[in-house]
């Protein structure tokens, strides 16, 4: 059962436009939504995440857009750069009772190309 | 500040054989995870450890997977007999009950098994 779905899988953009990657997410008791950024022979990083209890957060170039009632989220990158291109994963989490750790959900990923 | 550490970088084995793969967690961190990623299935949690207890294993594929962390700075994801099929890269990654959700990825264990 795959509780993240993440599309496209992959993405090519011209350098300064504008890159989006959509995530649709099924437990609605998920309530941590990361975006991951992975490059060629690297373990993932966090990117930027946001909690649904806001709409938006931005951080740079990087915006997530969330959708309670849709279930979604999405990960903008304005004036897209080559530096940029790397494969993407959104996810989902609850944290646990106990509050002492996240199980996270991941997406199957995006690769992002950016052309110069 | 080093990072999460783990070995070897690549493994190639033939099938049949035993493999285990190492992670040192960073340090303080109290929860650590096994991700298996292959191009068909993404990112998929095996196992993770809270205060070096296992809290989750519902990810580990069958049998010939186990998972260890003897003490807070150390842990093994083991399979025997290793399959073809087992071929990915294998992540270790850790995160501080204190310090939020996130979680901070190794480098990763390519893993071939000819």
């Amino acid at each position: 059962q795959q509780q993240v779905k993440q599309s496209p899988q992959s993405l090519i953009v011209q350098k300064g436009g504008i890159s989006i990657i959509n995530c649709a997410y099924e437990n609605t008791a998920f309530d941590y939504f990361p975006w991951y950024q992975q490059f060629p022979g690297k373990g993932p990083a966090l990117l930027i995440a946001i909690r649904p209890d806001v709409s938006e957060k931005k951080e740079g170039r990087f915006t997530i857009s969330f959708n309670k009632s849709a279930k979604q989220f999405s990960l903008h990158i304005m004036d897209s750069q080559p530096g940029d291109s790397a494969t993407y994963f959104c996810a989902a989490s609850k944290e646990n009772s106990g509050g002492s750790n996240y199980k996270l959900t991941f997406g199957k990923g995006t690769l992002l190309t950016v052309n110069p | 500040d080093a990072g999460v550490i783990q070995s070897p970088r690549h493994e190639v084995t033939e099938m049949g054989q035993e493999v285990t793969l190492r992670c040192k967690p960073i340090s303080g961190h109290n929860s650590l995870f096994w991700y298996r990623q292959t191009m068909m299935r993404g990112l998929e949690l095996l196992i993770y450890f809270n205060n070096n207890v296992p809290i989750d294993d519902s990810g580990m594929p069958e049998d010939r997977f186990s998972a260890k962390m003897p003490n807070a700075s150390f842990s093994t994801l083991k399979i025997q007999p290793s399959e073809p099929r087992d071929s990915a890269v294998y992540f270790c990654a850790s995160s501080w009950t204190g310090g939020g959700p996130e979680q901070f990825f190794g480098p990763g264990t390519r893993l071939t098994v000819l």
